[in-house]
């Protein structure tokens, strides 16, 4: 599995978006970018997943670049409850049941 | 989406001692699990792959004789802690993939506490 780069920390204002960055530039063909968020003291909970394609749930947003370098978590209206710790993974092929590989994530922290 | 849970969210033993804790898929079958461990303020390590039917498989580094898993049925995993000593100390979370349309997603417990005096 490629590796990620996410930055240690971000704040965001509580009602507006959060963006989260993650730099995959060894990821391969087959590879997909997964999100997933650690609220403290709990365990981690799915957000979105991707190939290529701009994905969106109810959740968030999912942008990868055309190059599939890199790629951007937006939780468009952030609240309070959104502070957690964001880890981005790369992964083969969706169809696997692997286990994950946690990098070290990005602890946003929503401020009122 | 599927919902997987532990037993008990949080232990304290005494060192010397044992602990076992308990992770159940509720709503879906899981032929495998995966058990990590979470120090503060650190990402989550695997320790080991569970396989119902079969052995464990162990990460490098973590003691099968200490870290004993048992995959009793297709919606139960247990992870027992022998002689449990206070570097133990930690948060354990397990995991089960459930194929939702034509990927897998990875479902995790809520995690237990363990501390160990």
């Amino acid at each position: 599995d490629a590796k990620t780069t996410q930055p240690p920390s971000m704040d965001c204002a509580e009602g507006r978006a959060a963006n989260l960055p993650c730099n995959h530039s060894t990821i391969s063909g087959n590879e997909y970018v997964y999100w997933y968020r650690q609220i403290h003291s709990q365990g981690p909970q799915y957000i979105i997943h991707g190939l290529k394609n701009n994905e969106t749930n109810e959740m968030a947003s999912l942008i990868i670049t055309e190059d599939r370098k890199s790629s951007t978590l937006i939780l468009p209206h952030a609240t309070l409850r959104d502070t957690a710790v964001y880890y981005c993974i790369v992964r083969g092929s969706s169809g696997s049941a692997r286990q994950l590989t946690f990098g070290s994530g990005t602890q946003l922290t929503v401020l009122p | 989406g599927a919902v997987v849970s532990q037993h008990p969210s949080w232990v304290i033993c005494k060192s010397g001692t044992s602990v076992k804790i308990e992770c159940r898929s509720l709503d879906f079958q899981a032929t495998t699990m995966f058990w990590y461990r979470q120090f503060p303020k650190q990402s989550l390590m695997l320790m080991a792959t569970s396989n119902e039917g079969s052995k464990a498989t162990y990460e490098q580094g973590v003691e099968k004789d200490k870290f004993l898993i048992n995959h009793a049925s297709l919606t139960l995993s247990t992870l027992t802690v022998t002689s449990a000593h206070p570097e133990d100390s930690s948060f354990y979370i397990c995991s089960a993939p459930s194929r939702t349309g034509g990927s897998y997603e990875q479902y995790f417990g809520p995690g237990t506490r363990l501390t160990v005096t």
